[in-house]
Order: C-alpha cells, then structure tokens, then sequence
C-alpha cells in the first residue's frame, strides 16, 4: 500500500512565478492536510480539505495561496507570485474517514522542498 | 486554541544512554496526543499516539510516553538511545471533537546521540 505521494519533492522557482505542490493521499484516505515548515521551525497548519471541499482554511496566508482536492487526481496548493519568504517545506498528510482505525491519525509524505530565488 | 512547547530544542545523549524529550500542551478543550520523528530531508514518521485509555504509550523503535492531565504534559522516552534514533521529534496535539482535525506542532527536538 503506497504511501502519500508528493511531488515534485524540490521545486526552484524565481520570484513572481507560479508553484504547483501535488499530494496523492493513501488509497482509501478522503481527507487531506497541508502544513509549511519554515527553517528552524515547527510545522504549521495551512488547510484541511476532503474531496471538493475545503473544511479549514483557517492556516493559509490571505493572499497568493489556495489549495483544491478535485473528486479526480491530487490535491494542489497553489502559491502565486513567489517571494522569497515562501521557502519552506511543504507536507501534505492523509487521513481514512470515520469509523475506520488510524481516522485520527495523519499519515505523512515526504514533503516538497520549495526554493524561491 | 492549543499550543505545544518543545521545552529543549537540542538534547545531545551518549549512545545506551537514557533520554527523555519533553513536551507541555495547553488547550481548552479535550485533546489527542503524538510523537513524530523527522529524520534529514524526510517526512514525519508517527512515533506512537495517546487516544485515551491506559497513560502509559509504547510506539515503534523503544519510545514511550506517558500522558499527565495533571501537568499537561505528554514526555516521550527511551531507556537505552541508539545512533540511529538522531533526528528531530515533534510533540503534536489535535482537538477531540468536532471537525478540527488539524496538527498543532512544538517548534521540535533534535535529539542527536553520540558515540
């Protein structure tokens, strides 16, 4: 059984330009979670989405950011117009719905390291 | 609202050495409680999980912890630590109930052991 898939897993970009973060959950998983990890830091939340739906978006910045889970293919976060202040990592978790075992446990991917010159 | 405190950023330990990584929380409400390991330029690897029940949470890789409504704290330990269990832990707490299913993380532990 796969685990959460991110790609692409570096990403540079310079500012101004467009990043794509992709996050394939693990089969069977209807709820996704995006964090940022800044250096030296913990990881924060940004936004919880299920299948066509943001549920909370309470994390992400107010402008340039959005994040889509499609009913077909991963989900996308978006960050538009770059600054160098974006650089981070980037990590998507999985979680199955309720009542199946592990519903309140996260399972992570190996993250997306973004680069912003 | 909860918050995490990681109380060491860096914790340096002799290999077959005891260590203990601590961990306070604050929230008003009922709460979930993990341990991740992050090892250099991977994800995070649960390392075990307090739901309710028993306190005492044995994980994966000899780590323990023990959770104390009383104090707030949820520290995790090992008895004996290997070179291989350098990395950085993350405290996490999520709330019990409703739809607030998001991670709230301490700012981490680098625990590395040295030989």
């Amino acid at each position: 059984n796969a685990g959460v898939m991110q790609n692409p897993r570096h990403l540079v970009r310079r500012r101004g330009q467009e990043a794509r973060l992709r996050c394939s959950p693990m089969k069977g998983h209807s709820h996704v979670y995006w964090y940022r990890q800044l250096p030296e830091e913990g990881l924060k939340f940004m936004v919880y989405l299920q299948k066509e739906n943001i549920i909370d978006e309470s994390g992400m910045p107010k402008e340039r950011f959005s994040a889509e889970f499609p009913k077909e293919g991963p989900s996308i976060l978006r960050i538009q117009q770059v600054v160098r202040g974006d650089s981070a990592a980037y990590f998507c978790a999985s979680s199955p719905t309720y009542p199946l075992v592990s519903y309140n446990e996260q399972f992570f991917g190996p993250g997306t390291r973004l680069t912003v010159l | 609202a909860q918050s995490v405190t990681q109380l060491d950023s860096q914790v340096p330990v002799f290999e077959e050495a005891p260590v203990e990584l601590r961990c306070n929380y604050s929230s008003s409400v009922s709460v979930y409680l993990f341990w991740y390991v992050q090892y250099p330029n991977q994800g995070l690897q649960l390392l075990l999980k307090y739901l309710s029940g028993s306190t005492l949470v044995k994980g994966i890789n000899g780590f323990e912890a023990e959770f104390n409504k009383s104090q707030t704290s949820f520290h995790l330990r090992k008895p004996s630590v290997h070179i291989s269990d350098t990395a950085e832990y993350f405290c996490a707490v999520s709330d019990q109930s409703g739809s607030a299913r998001q991670l709230t993380f301490g700012s981490g532990t680098q625990l590395t052991v040295l030989p």
